[in-house]
């Protein structure tokens, strides 16, 4: 299948200072991809929808301002989480289709990014 | 109202034998695909098996298989042979059709599958 990439897989930061994790698809263009949060032993929870050119679109609850989300090219998307605090530590996870896609076809996810705010 | 129930936190099986993970789920739409998601402790989330609403033949990929009950809205996942290397959580997940718009997938709450020597 079509490999999406997420780096860094891992990351430890101050509180205080911003991460940016990126979600890139290496084989694929990507019109649309989407940015997920998973607490421990909880389910994903969509954070934003991010397409090409476009603002993201986030869901209730999440703070656009806190969360930047920018999907510069068909093949990249970033998050950055700003003036990260210990509240923010969770797993993320993107996920991203293609140009064409079917609705109903499958999504391909980074390996997710563990953030750890001290 | 919750659009993917998984009842089952955790479920243990026997090595070699079949589990059955249960999942209904809940839309209006008459387009939309399940999915199934197996989740590691390394967190990444790797695709198992599909099911379209319109397809008619129960989903098989491998030793899984979807039994696909449309009047019950129901969408279980059946690991047959089971193996150690199963055990993980497991989330049951669909997308709605809504023509060209973006469509994001709505997850379960999961279920741990223990597979026991």
């Amino acid at each position: 299948g079509a490999v999406v990439s997420q780096h860094p897989s891992r990351v430890i930061c101050k509180s205080g200072t911003s991460v940016k994790i990126e979600c890139r698809s290496l084989d694929f263009q990507a019109t649309t991809m989407f940015w997920y949060r998973q607490f421990p032993k909880q389910s994903l929870m969509l954070m934003a929808t991010s397409n090409e050119g476009s603002k993201a679109t986030y869901e209730q609850g999440v703070e656009k301002d806190k969360f930047l989300i920018n999907h510069a090219s068909l093949t990249l998307s970033t998050l950055t989480v700003t003036s990260a605090h210990p509240e923010d530590s969770s797993f993320y996870i993107c996920s991203a289709r293609g140009v064409g896609d079917n609705p109903n076809t499958e999504a391909f996810f980074g390996q997710g990014t563990r953030l750890t705010v001290v | 109202a919750q659009k993917i129930t998984q009842t089952q936190p955790g479920m243990f099986v026997q090595e070699k034998e079949a589990v059955t993970l249960d999942c209904t789920y809940d839309t209006s739409d008459q387009s939309y695909g399940l999915f199934w998601y197996k989740q590691p402790s390394s967190g990444e989330m790797i695709f198992l098996i599909y099911q379209g609403s319109y397809d008619e033949q129960n989903a098989t990929e491998g030793r899984y298989s979807l039994n696909f009950q449309k009047a019950r809205k129901s969408a279980n996942l059946v690991i047959s042979a089971s193996q150690l290397g199963d055990s993980a959580m497991y989330f049951c997940a669909m997308r709605e059709g809504r023509g060209s718009g973006a469509n994001n997938l709505f997850f379960g709450t999961g279920t741990r599958l223990t597979v026991i020597p």
